[in-house]
């Protein structure tokens, strides 16, 4: 079946590390995303990708970097810049030009 | 600036009633929103959609309203059922060309199916 695989569904973090939060999908969508979700929030856009090799940042860049080797894969890498990475962590990928997006399990990252 | 958000954080119903999950949006030039359903610990999953040329849409239990003229839209399921918990985002997307760039999401509403 075809979807979006978020893992690891849970992560802990000590401060001062980077720690990288895995995306994959089998979907052949073009597009992918990173939200964050803090308790009570919508969803903020961290990272979007439209094509192999290019990626832009969202509204809440800072802290985090991504790559976009691979169609299938958006891997996102929260830094120890980041000074409040506790959060849950949604991936999400479309059709390029589609807004109705797919989105991965997540990942809950708590920092200790 | 502009914003989506919702008019309530939780909205408890009983089982078998009908609910109404409102969302109002600040940008008019918004022409495209989304009805997400998120369960605890999951991702949201797509429930329906609407264009901004659209008033009205149905799905299975579903209707989505659109008011352009107050900015308003809101998610009516009928007969709520225990599975119907969870939070409900609605989401716009302004922007033509690609929703690449992101769509712009509500605070969400969590929605409590009463026995």
């Amino acid at each position: 079946d075809g979807g979006i695989t978020q893992s690891p569904k849970y992560l802990f973090r000590k401060e001062g590390q980077n720690v990288t939060l895995s995306c994959e999908q089998n979907l052949n969508h073009d597009a992918m995303y990173w939200y964050r979700q803090d308790p009570g929030q919508g969803l903020r856009l961290i990272y979007y990708s439209q094509i192999v090799n290019d990626f832009q940042k969202g509204d809440i860049a800072e802290g985090y970097s991504v790559s976009r080797e691979k169609k299938e894969s958006f891997p996102l890498t929260v830094t120890s810049a980041q000074k409040n990475p506790t959060a849950f962590y949604l991936c999400a990928s479309s059709m390029l030009g589609a807004y109705g997006y797919t989105f991965g399990s997540g990942t809950r990252l708590t920092v200790v | 600036g502009e914003s989506v958000g919702l008019h309530l954080p939780t909205l408890s119903v009983q089982e078998g009633d009908n609910s109404i999950i409102n969302c109002a949006y600040s940008n008019s030039a918004s022409d495209y929103f989304i009805w997400y359903k998120q369960e605890s610990g999951k991702g949201p999953q797509f429930i329906i959609d609407i264009r901004s040329n659209m008033d009205k849409r149905q799905g299975q239990r579903v209707t989505v309203l659109l008011n352009k003229t107050v900015k308003h839209l809101s998610l009516q399921i009928a007969a709520t059922q225990p599975g119907d918990s969870a939070v409900y985002f609605c989401a716009e997307n302004s922007h033509s060309g690609g929703g690449a760039d992101g769509l712009t999401f509500g605070k969400g509403t969590h929605l409590i199916i009463q026995p």
